[in-house]
């Protein structure tokens, strides 16, 4: 997998747009950009991915840098059960089938505030 | 569609025991992985399964075996737990889309 780099932490105040950064800078032309997140100890629920074009569905958008080194995911209108870890991950394919090896770093940990 | 059931959902071991965790699906995926996930970390991979009949390791794979029983249900056996495997272990599957489906997890403590 490509290594990704998130910030440990990050505050956004509810309703507000919150704005989650991502540095994917050894990512490969074949590698999407995937984001995932964990509520409070739940099993990681996916979000949204994509490859180098921007991308929206009803839950966020995800804006990849043109050179696809950087991402930023997008909660135009937080609320306070978005409060979650947020995982930035690239997969890649593997030689032994089509199972990608999804490894999770450590995430942003969002917190919305009231 | 239950998704992807883990059972059990907690279990407490003494040290040398062992234990199978098991993952069924129902939404007839492919590929199947177990992840640990340590207080305050990130998932890591112990073993995953592409198809049915094929397994590879992961990250952290020692003090683990695993089974694609069949298309359906992927086990992580413990054959002799240590304190080092107290942790939540998490199951998932997918298919060829980019979105992977977990459990609840299965909150295990060695003592």
């Amino acid at each position: 997998d490509a290594k990704t780099t998130q910030p440990p932490s990050m505050d956004c105040a509810e309703g507000r747009a919150a704005n989650l950064p991502c540095n994917h800078s050894t990512i490969s032309g074949n590698e999407y950009v995937y984001w995932y997140r964990q509520i409070h100890s739940q099993g990681p629920q996916y979000i949204i991915h994509g490859l180098k074009n921007n991308e929206t569905n009803e839950m966020a958008s995800l804006i990849i840098t043109e050179d696809r080194k950087s991402s930023t995911l997008i909660l135009p209108h937080a609320t306070l059960r978005d409060t979650a870890v947020y995982y930035c991950i690239a997969p890649t394919y593997i030689s032994s089938g089509s199972a990608r090896q999804l490894t999770f770093g450590s995430g942003t940990q969002l917190t919305v505030l009231p | 569609n239950a998704g992807v059931t883990q059972t059990p959902k907690f279990q407490v071991l003494k040290t040398g025991q062992s234990m199978t965790l098991q993952c069924a699906q129902d939404m007839n995926h492919n590929s199947m992985y177990w992840y640990r996930q340590d207080p305050g970390m990130g998932l890591r991979l112990i073993y995953y399964s592409a198809s049915e009949g094929t397994t590879d390791k992961g990250e952290v794979p020692n003090g683990y075996n695993v089974s694609r029983l069949n298309k359906r249900e992927f086990s992580l056996r413990l054959e002799s737990a240590a304190p080092s495997q107290t942790s939540v272990y998490f199951c998932a599957s997918r298919r060829e889309s980019p979105e992977a489906f977990f459990g609840q997890g299965t909150r295990l403590t060695v003592v």
